[in-house]
This record gives structure tokens, C-alpha cells and sequence, in this order.
């Protein structure tokens, strides 16, 4: 069975304290692995898609690597706007579903 | 701002009550996605419909069912409520025209079952 794991549940930084996400995947044969940001209350907002194992994409102060077992949001001098829940989701091959690991909440203190 | 849309945004019911979901897709996207969020459960992948028909189903229970309509938008129809269904409910859209097939998630809709 298709299984994602995201650790820490829960992570508070400092302002400019810089950390990483993980998501560890079980699944045959991966299609994608998907990055979102989801707000108290709002739908998950996309951030990222990586397609195989050493693939790296950036978006201002966010970085996520994948490797063929994990993958990494990396988090650079944080600002308390980036307080937010991260998700990550793997879509396997010949499926468009997509299997949701419970998310890590970041907070972000100023 | 996605592009989905989803009404109602909150919905209080009692037990045993029957309500329905709408979603609007982004403009092109063939493809909705239903899912759960729950507290305990996380994102539950429910149903996808493409261009009008069923495309996959996932932990939807038999109470629960969708449709797309021509227009591309979908309904997600709930019935005989329970207190566990209390959840929110997102709709997702995407084009499905190649493999690179982002979901854009709408803003939900909050169910209450009383």
C-alpha cells in the first residue's frame, strides 16, 4: 500500500533559523511527488512537483530535493509568513490520485 | 487565488440530512478530484471525474457520490449524515492534457453534522 510520512508533525523556528521537512514515501512506481502549503482553514496551495530521485526546485526561500526514498522542503531564514502546514503527496504511475502524508506544521516565531 | 471554486463554504446539517457540494473547475481543466480532511485522517483522495465520466475511486463510502455535468462542474452529494462526516471537503482540478498533471485545490467546504 502507498504510504507517505512526514516528519517532524510539528516544527517552530526562529526568524532566519533555517530547517528541512521530510517526506518518506512508499510507492510503485512514482509518478511525482508533490509539495503544498496549506493555511488554518484554506485549501493546500501548490508549491512543487519532482518527477525522479535528484531532482531539486527552488521558490524564494524553499528548496525540495527527492531522492528515491525521501524528499527534503528546505527552509532558508524563515519569515513568520511562511507559518503554515506543509503537506506532501505521491502520485503513483498510471494513477492521478494523490496519497497525502498528515503534514508537518511549521510556525515561524518573530 | 486557484481558480476552483467550491460552494458552499460552511454547512451546518443535522444527522441523517443529505446535502450537495458544488465545485468549479479552472477554466480548461478537465479533471476534478474530491477529497476528505479530517483531523484525525489527513487529505483522503474520495473520487476523480474526467470530462463527465468516473475515472477513479478511492475511501468514498457508499453514501456518498459525485457526478460532472457538461459545463465540467461537479457535485458531491452526501447523504444520510453522521457525525463523522464532519470534515472539509476540497475539490481539485487539473488538465490532464500531459504527465506534468498539478492538482489546483479550491477553498474547501467546512461540514458540520450536528
Amino acid at each position: 500500500e502507498d504510504q507517505v510520512t512526514q516528519s517532524p508533525e510539528a516544527l517552530r523556528l526562529q526568524e532566519g533559523e533555517s530547517s528541512s521537512l521530510n517526506c518518506s514515501y512508499t510507492v510503485s512506481g512514482l509518478r511525482g511527488l508533490f509539495w503544498y502549503r496549506q493555511d488554518p482553514g484554506k485549501g493546500p496551495e501548490f508549491l512543487f512537483t519532482l518527477y525522479s530521485a535528484g531532482e531539486e526546485k527552488e521558490k524564494e526561500r524553499l528548496k525540495a530535493t527527492l531522492t528515491k526514498k525521501e524528499s527534503f522542503l528546505h527552509i532558508t531564514a524563515p519569515k513568520p509568513e511562511d507559518s503554515a502546514t506543509y503537506l506532501c503527496a505521491v502520485q503513483k504511475g498510471g494513477s492521478e490520485k494523490l496519497v497525502f502524508g498528515k503534514g508537518t506544521k511549521l510556525t515561524v516565531n518573530p | 487565488d486557484s481558480g476552483v471554486t467550491q460552494t458552499p463554504k460552511h454547512l451546518i446539517t443535522a444527522t441523517g440530512q443529505r446535502v450537495t457540494l458544488r465545485c468549479s473547475p479552472r477554466s480548461g481543466d478537465l479533471s476534478v478530484y474530491w477529497y476528505q480532511q479530517s483531523l484525525d485522517q489527513g487529505l483522503q483522495f474520495l473520487i476523480q471525474y474526467y470530462n463527465g465520466e468516473e475515472r477513479a475511486k478511492g475511501n468514498i463510502l457508499e453514501r456518498f457520490s459525485a457526478q460532472q455535468f457538461p459545463d465540467l462542474h461537479s457535485e458531491l452529494n452526501l447523504s444520510s449524515l453522521e457525525l463523522g462526516d464532519s470534515a472539509l471537503y476540497f475539490c481539485a482540478s487539473s488538465q490532464q492534457q500531459t504527465s506534468t498533471d498539478t492538482q489546483y485545490f479550491g477553498p474547501g467546504t467546512r461540514l458540520t453534522v450536528l
